[in-house]
């Protein structure tokens, strides 16, 4: 089946600092990538929408400048918090969708980053 | 304004028992409609769909256009079933999903 990977797992890093996180498809090419945030036992809000080659739709309230995404190739994504500060502290799961016929999205194992 | 609602939170039943886990939702047009599951320290995935009217792990779900629901079913819950429930349609636009809040079942042995 379509694996989509996700790295690093976890992330700690210091207030002020970037993050990038990157999202794969290891063996479908994704058209489609998007990314997701998930507070604490709340569910997954859509931030951003990647089409390959060109430039990511984000979603109302989720600043561009500060969640930069990358989709550079068929099965790569990356999403960079820049200036990242406590509030910035999720789970960020991204998901790919491939050449189907249909619209199943295949979910990354999320990311985790906290903050300090 | 296009919405989905999950009602319940938490649903706790005994082994055995039957399940039913709402979904209503508030959109223009026929969204299709999907059921993601993510068990404990997995990640998510599709369940089923409503246009393959598919029964995936004993589960099934049938689109009501009337009541705007897609209520996710089995009669017998196995403890293996016990996750986190997200009923998501597909934008208008045929593009992205939208997650209701989610339910997570614990079926009770």
């Amino acid at each position: 089946g379509a694996v989509v990977s996700q790295h690093p797992s976890w992330v700690i890093c210091k207030s002020g600092t970037s993050v990038k996180i990157e999202c794969r498809s290891l063996d479908f090419q994704a058209t489609t990538m998007f990314w997701y945030r998930q507070f604490p036992k709340q569910s997954l809000m859509l931030m951003a929408t990647s089409n390959e080659g060109s430039k990511a739709t984000y979603e109302q309230g989720v600043e561009k400048d500060k969640f930069l995404i990358n989709h550079a190739s068929l099965t790569l994504s990356t999403l960079t918090v820049t200036s990242a500060h406590p509030e910035d502290s999720s789970f960020y799961i991204c998901s790919a969708r491939g050449y189907r016929g249909y619209n199943e999205q295949f979910f990354g194992p999320g990311t985790r980053l906290t903050v300090l | 304004a296009q919405r989905v609602t999950q009602p319940e939170k938490l649903l706790s039943v005994f082994k055995g028992a039957p399940v039913e886990l709402k979904c209503n939702y508030s959109y223009s047009g026929s969204p299709e409609l999907f059921w993601y599951v993510q068990y404990s320290r997995q990640r998510l995935q599709l369940l089923l769909r409503h246009i393959s009217r598919e029964s995936i792990k004993g589960f099934t779900a049938d689109l009501n256009k009337g009541e705007t629901s897609f209520h996710l079913k089995k009669p017998f819950a196995q403890e293996e079933d016990s996750a986190m429930y997200y009923c998501a349609p597909l934008g208008n636009a045929g593009n992205m999903l939208t997650f209701g809040g989610g339910t997570r079942l614990m079926v009770k042995p």
